[in-house]
């Protein structure tokens, strides 16, 4: 079955110092990944997407990812937090002939002052 | 703005009803998908309807029906309402057929008394 593990439940960090945000997925198929944010009584945007290209994969606001298949893993990293990257982020896994995204249970990122 | 719109924001309702959920996809998007946020089930895959037509089904209950319309927007309709349907509920699309990203709503919170 396809699966998501989001390794952390919480991360916090302080203003200015990186962030990093575990990911590992199931690996029956070639999966495509995802990384969405959700911002508190928001809807869930996109920040990034790996589709089989480039490995590194650059998304908005800073964030990136690496796909490394050998560690069936795609974390999501950003070099400064910001106080506006407080939020919760999913990591979401589709493979090619399944017709939904599975939704890891998702990180809260904390970003104090 | 991901171009996705539902409707309505806020629904408070009591047991044993039943409500409509409504979403207008993105322009030119085909596929519709809704899910399901809870605080004990995270995101959960309901249904998704390409073109009009349904093309994969989650953890739907039977009490829970959707449609896609010709115009493309999609309606979920939930009926005979308990206290534990109450949840965000979000649609999504995409301009393809199943496992591409997708572009999601604010979501309807529906509250169920």
């Amino acid at each position: 079955a396809q699966s998501v593990t989001q390794l952390d439940s919480h991360v916090s960090v302080s203003e200015g110092t990186p962030v990093l945000l575990r990911c590992n997925y199931s690996s029956s198929y070639s999966p495509s990944l995802f990384w969405y944010v959700q911002h508190p009584n928001k809807g869930l945007q996109l920040l990034l997407k790996y589709t089989s290209a480039a490995t590194l994969v650059k998304g908005i606001n800073g964030f990136e990812a690496e796909f490394k298949k050998s560690e069936t893993s795609f974390h999501l990293t950003k070099p400064s937090a910001h106080m506006s990257d407080a939020a919760e982020y999913f990591c979401v896994v589709s493979y090619t002939g399944f017709q939904k995204l599975v939704f890891g249970t998702g990180t809260r990122l904390l970003v104090s002052p | 703005d991901s171009g996705v719109t539902q409707t309505p924001k806020h629904l408070i309702t009591a047991t044993g009803q039943r409500v409509t959920l409504r979403c207008s996809p993105r322009s030119g998007d085909l596929s519709v998908y809704w899910y399901q946020q809870s605080l004990d089930q995270g995101l959960q895959f309901l249904i998704q309807y390409y073109n009009g037509e349904e093309r994969a089904k989650g953890n739907i209950l039977e009490r829970f029906s959707a449609q896609q319309f010709p115009d493309l927007h999609s309606e979920l309709n939930l009926s005979s309402l308990e206290l534990g349907d109450s949840a965000l509920y979000f649609c999504a699309s995409s301009d393809r057929d199943g496992y591409t990203e997708a572009f999601f709503g604010q979501g309807t919170r529906l509250t169920v008394v």
